[in-house]
């Protein structure tokens, strides 16, 4: 099994649709998540932490589920500026340096 | 969040030959970490730039090939010596990411080798 692993997609969505990407990874241990937001030829900004709680930052809601070990990535409403690839990364023991999955494109259609 | 400047943004070199990729940031910070990103693969950790001492290299990543400074705890800088097509990629260096700290991007280079 790949230490983290994402669905490559594309996902097309009409705008206004509700998204959701997965992400799962190997390592028990892992402490931090992140969701990162990568547009064609630039770096990768980070879109949100994922908390153990869950956590939703306007139309984005980002869940842990740790028995499964997978995180997710919900968006809500979406806008033809959400066009992307898709991050996730992962600590791997505790929070040591961030693996990252190949990302998953989500491409929003007017 | 800290920012950082990375520079150059794009190159294309020969085969055989060396480049130096310099990375800046506007705050001192512990972690400084190296990158690269071929095309079509996920974000691959090359290395740790440890200030004062020698990189931390990952597991296919070796010191010959990918020498690494940091002077100081705002600057680091990448060399990807002796290239070949297969060095072609966009290298970003990136800060944080220690205990649990969001980890953030510079700009990246975009490498292409010819």
């Amino acid at each position: 099994r790949k230490e983290v692993e994402q669905d490559p997609g594309p996902f097309n969505v009409p705008e206004g649709a509700t998204v959701a990407f997965n992400c799962t990874y190997s390592n028990s241990a892992s402490q931090s998540f992140f969701w990162y937001r990568q547009d064609c030829r630039k770096e990768p900004k980070l879109l949100m932490s994922v908390y153990s709680s869950g956590n939703e930052d306007g139309r984005f809601t980002a869940q842990l589920n740790r028995a499964s070990q997978y995180i997710s990535l919900l968006i809500r409403d979406s806008k033809l500026s959400d066009s992307a690839t898709y991050l996730c990364a992962v600590s791997g023991s505790g929070y040591s340096t961030l693996t990252f999955g190949k990302g998953t494109m989500l491409l929003v259609s007017p | 969040s800290a920012v950082i400047s990375q520079k150059p943004s794009r190159d294309i070199c020969q085969r055989g030959t060396s480049l130096t990729i310099q990375c800046q940031v506007d705050s001192q910070v512990t972690m400084m970490f190296w990158y690269r990103q071929q095309p079509g693969q996920s974000l691959t950790l090359i290395a740790t730039a440890n200030q004062g001492s020698e990189a931390t290299y990952e597991s296919g990543f070796v010191i010959d090939k990918f020498p690494i400074s940091r002077p100081n705890l705002t600057f680091s800088t990448l060399t990807v010596s002796n290239m070949s097509p297969e060095d072609s990629s966009i290298y970003l260096c990136s800060v944080g990411g220690f205990e649990g700290e969001k980890l953030f991007f510079g700009s990246g280079t975009q490498l292409s080798v010819l």
